[in-house]
């Protein structure tokens, strides 16, 4: 079964810092791995997906994430964080190679806070 | 190109009354899923369909149902109404195809359910 992990209900970091928000997944093949944003009272905006090729992948708002096949990992990046990124940001990943066609799951979401 | 649109965006109601809630996905989508976002249990997925067939469905009881039209719009509804369902319910749409795993989804504004 696949499943994906963030480890870290809330981050926070200095307007102007980089930031970084983690995310690991378990599946049994080549995975599918989406990143989305939730403003308040707000539905899911997609950011950026990984399906295959290039592991930086470059997504809105100056967003990136880097695949990581042997950690198993797809961390979300920006170079330099806006206040205006605080939000939820969600991780997702579907299995494209357990059988049948397999539903997303996402990540419990993490609070990302961007300080003044 | 309009995006998914939710109905009605809010909604009270007592136990064990029932709801039905609708979602108009993108234009062209033919997947529709539902998901129930909770603070307690994050973004839980209730079901999907394609071309008015379920072809997956989340660990929720018998009350929860759905259904898609010819259309793609979508319908879930919720019978007997228990106090842990108050939560927003967010639907996504996503890929014309049928194998598209791989496209990314795109989410209404949600309906926030209280159940007093």
């Amino acid at each position: 079964a696949q499943s994906v992990a963030q480890p870290e209900d809330q981050v926070n970091v200095a307007e102007g810092n980089p930031l970084t928000v983690k995310c690991t997944y378990s599946v049994s093949g080549n995975p599918y791995l989406f990143w989305y944003v939730q403003y308040p009272n707000r539905g899911l905006q997609f950011l950026l997906k990984y399906i295959t090729g290039d592991n930086l992948v470059k997504g809105s708002y100056g967003f990136e994430a880097e695949f990581n096949k042997s950690q198993t990992s797809f961390h979300l990046k920006k170079p330099s964080a806006l206040v205006s990124d605080s939000a939820l940001y969600f991780c997702a990943v579907r299995d494209p190679n357990s059988g049948g066609y397999q539903k997303v799951t996402f990540g419990t979401g993490t609070k990302l806070q961007v300080i003044p | 190109k309009a995006g998914v649109t939710q109905t009605p965006r809010y909604l009270i109601k007592t136990r064990g009354q029932q709801v039905t809630l609708s979602c108009s996905p993108i234009s062209g989508h033919r997947s529709v899923s539902w998901y129930q976002q909770t603070p307690g249990q994050g973004l839980q997925f209730l079901f999907e369909y394609f071309s008015e067939t379920q072809r997956n469905k989340g660990n929720f009881p018998g009350r929860f149902s759905g259904r898609q039209f010819s259309n793609s719009r979508s319908e879930m509804n919720v019978s007997t109404l228990e106090l842990g369902d108050s939560a927003l319910y967010l639907c996504a749409s996503s890929s014309p195809w049928e194998t598209s795993g791989y496209n990314e989804q795109f989410f209404g504004p949600g309906t926030r359910l209280t159940v007093l």
